[in-house]
């Protein structure tokens, strides 16, 4: 069965880095998204994007955050400058032609120290 | 806007009793909702959804729920538990309005004792 796959599981970094995140949807699928989890909170719509834009983004979404779909198969998030605040799983998601359902991929495990 | 209420952070079931995970939304378009596993480590795994057709939906491992617009719940529960049923349990909504976003309650985590 297709399914989303999410590179790396785990990343450490220290405040003010740059990170990118990796995400590869299910192949035939057209809309993207990222979501992000706080330990112990919920979890957080950030951005979607369709047709090599963004459609849509939340307010936690700022000029720190970007996305970007290098080629035909990867989606990634970058995050600029990184803040403690940040430390977070993030999940990358994708939907196919029926739109309805987001299939989830395992998560990055974001640690910025 | 839509908003999600999961009522119980913890619950706590003997193996072969009821599970029942409450679920209640806001939303001011018709809502798609839907739950979603977690178990620990992994991702998020769609158990089930609603999609304005049938009230009563089935999902994966024995799991249904039903929707029902006069008490804006959606609460999801199984017959029968299983030790493999302990996870995390999120119940998320989606106005049909062209957006995506999913907005997600706060999860209610599921024990199962032997």
């Amino acid at each position: 069965e297709p399914e989303v796959t999410q590179t790396p599981s785990h990343q450490v970094t220290q405040m003010g880095q740059e990170v990118i995140l990796r995400c590869v949807p299910i192949s035939n699928h057209l809309y993207f998204y990222w979501y992000r989890q706080i330990l112990g909170q919920k979890v957080e719509f950030l951005v979607s994007f369709y047709n090599n834009e963004i459609s849509e983004k939340s307010e936690i979404f700022d000029d720190q955050f970007s996305v970007e779909r290098p080629d035909g198969s990867n989606f990634t998030l970058k995050i600029r400058s990184t803040k403690l605040e940040d430390s977070a799983m993030y999940f990358c998601a994708s939907s196919g032609q029926d739109r309805e359902t987001q299939y989830f991929g395992p998560g990055t495990r974001l640690l910025v120290l | 806007a839509q908003s999600v209420t999961q009522l119980g952070s913890h619950v706590s079931v003997s193996e072969g009793a009821l599970v029942l995970l409450r679920c209640n939304y806001s939303s001011s378009v018709p809502p798609y909702l839907f739950w979603y596993v977690q178990y620990p480590n992994q991702g998020l795994q769609l158990l089930l959804k609603y999609t304005s057709a049938a009230t009563l939906v089935k999902g994966i491992n024995g799991f249904e729920a039903e929707f029902k617009k006069s008490e804006t719940s959606f609460h999801l529960t199984k017959p029968s538990a299983h030790m493999s049923d302990a996870a995390e349990y999120f119940c998320a909504v989606r106005g049909d309005t062209g957006r995506r976003a999913l907005t997600f309650g706060s999860g209610t985590r599921l024990q199962v004792q032997p």
